[in-house]
C-alpha cells in the first residue's frame, strides 16, 4: 500500500464547480508534488513544494491553485476547469527537493481521477 | 531533441525471455537516473535507481552510459507479472526536476 494517500479517488465536476483534491503523507518528507497524467502519457509536473513553500509552478493555469497547509498535507483547489483538464492527478513526496543524489525516490499516491463535464 | 526519449513499444515477449529497454536524455548536466514501473491505472513506483557503475537487482540490471547519454534496463527470465509500462526518469540538471520519459510498454505472454 502506498504511504501517500489521496482523496477523492474519483471526482466528476462541472465547469463552474469548485472542488479540492487532497494529499497526505506521514513519512516526514519535506517535498511534495502535484503531477497530471493523461492516458498513455507520462506524468507531467505541475507544482513542487519544498519545506511548505512553493518552489516550482510549471506555468500551470490559475484555475489550479495549490496549497500546502503543513508539511504533511498538500491540496489542489480546482475552479472553472475545462473538459481537457480531465486526467489522473498524482500527488508525490520525497525526502527533499534539492539533492536528488540521495535516493531521489518519489513516492506517489494512487491518484485522483478527475472528469470535467 | 526531447529531454528523455524512450521506445514506446509495445514489447510483446514470451515468459522467460530477456528484454532490454533503452532511454536517451538530452541534458548532459543530469545527475540522477531512475527506472519507474507503472501498472495499468496505477501510480508509478520506483523500480531501481541507475548508478554510474551499473547495478543489478535480481533479474533486473540497469546501466548508464554518460558519454552517450543513454540508460538501459535489462529484464531476464521475464514473468507475467513484469507486464507494465517502464518509465525512464532523469533529473533535469541543476534544477533537480525529474523528467519522465513517455514509457515503454511490456507485455509478457504465457
Amino acid at each position: 500500500d502506498t504511504e501517500v494517500t489521496q482523496t477523492p479517488k474519483h471526482l466528476v465536476m462541472g465547469m463552474t464547480n469548485k472542488k479540492s483534491l487532497k494529499c497526505e503523507q506521514h513519512m516526514g518528507h519535506r517535498a511534495m508534488y502535484w503531477y497530471k497524467q493523461k492516458a498513455k502519457k507520462p506524468p507531467e509536473l505541475m507544482f513542487v513544494y519544498s519545506y511548505e513553500k512553493l518552489s516550482i509552478n510549471e506555468s500551470v493555469p490559475s484555475r489550479f491553485s495549490p496549497e500546502c497547509p503543513n508539511s504533511s498535507l498538500l491540496n489542489l483547489h480546482l475552479h472553472a476547469l475545462q473538459p481537457e483538464d480531465s486526467a489522473l492527478y498524482l500527488c508525490a513526496s520525497s525526502q527533499e527537493f534539492e539533492g536528488f543524489s540521495n535516493t531521489g525516490e518519489l513516492f506517489f499516491g494512487e491518484g485522483s481521477r478527475l472528469t470535467v463535464l | 531533441r526531447k529531454e528523455v526519449e524512450q521506445d514506446p513499444g509495445p514489447f510483446n515477449v514470451p515468459e522467460g525471455a530477456t528484454v532490454a529497454f533503452n532511454c536517451t536524455y538530452s541534458n548532459s548536466a543530469s545527475q540522477s537516473f531512475f527506472w519507474y514501473r507503472q501498472d495499468c491505472r496505477k501510480e508509478p513506483k520506483l523500480l531501481m535507481s541507475v548508478y554510474s557503475s551499473g547495478n543489478e537487482d535480481g533479474r533486473f540490471t540497469a546501466q548508464l552510459n554518460r558519454a552517450s547519454q543513454y540508460i538501459s534496463l535489462l529484464i531476464r527470465d521475464s514473468k507475467l507479472s513484469d507486464s507494465a509500462t517502464y518509465l525512464c526518469v532523469v533529473n533535469s540538471g541543476s534544477q533537480g526536476n525529474l523528467i519522465f520519459g513517455k514509457g515503454t510498454k511490456l507485455s509478457v505472454k504465457p
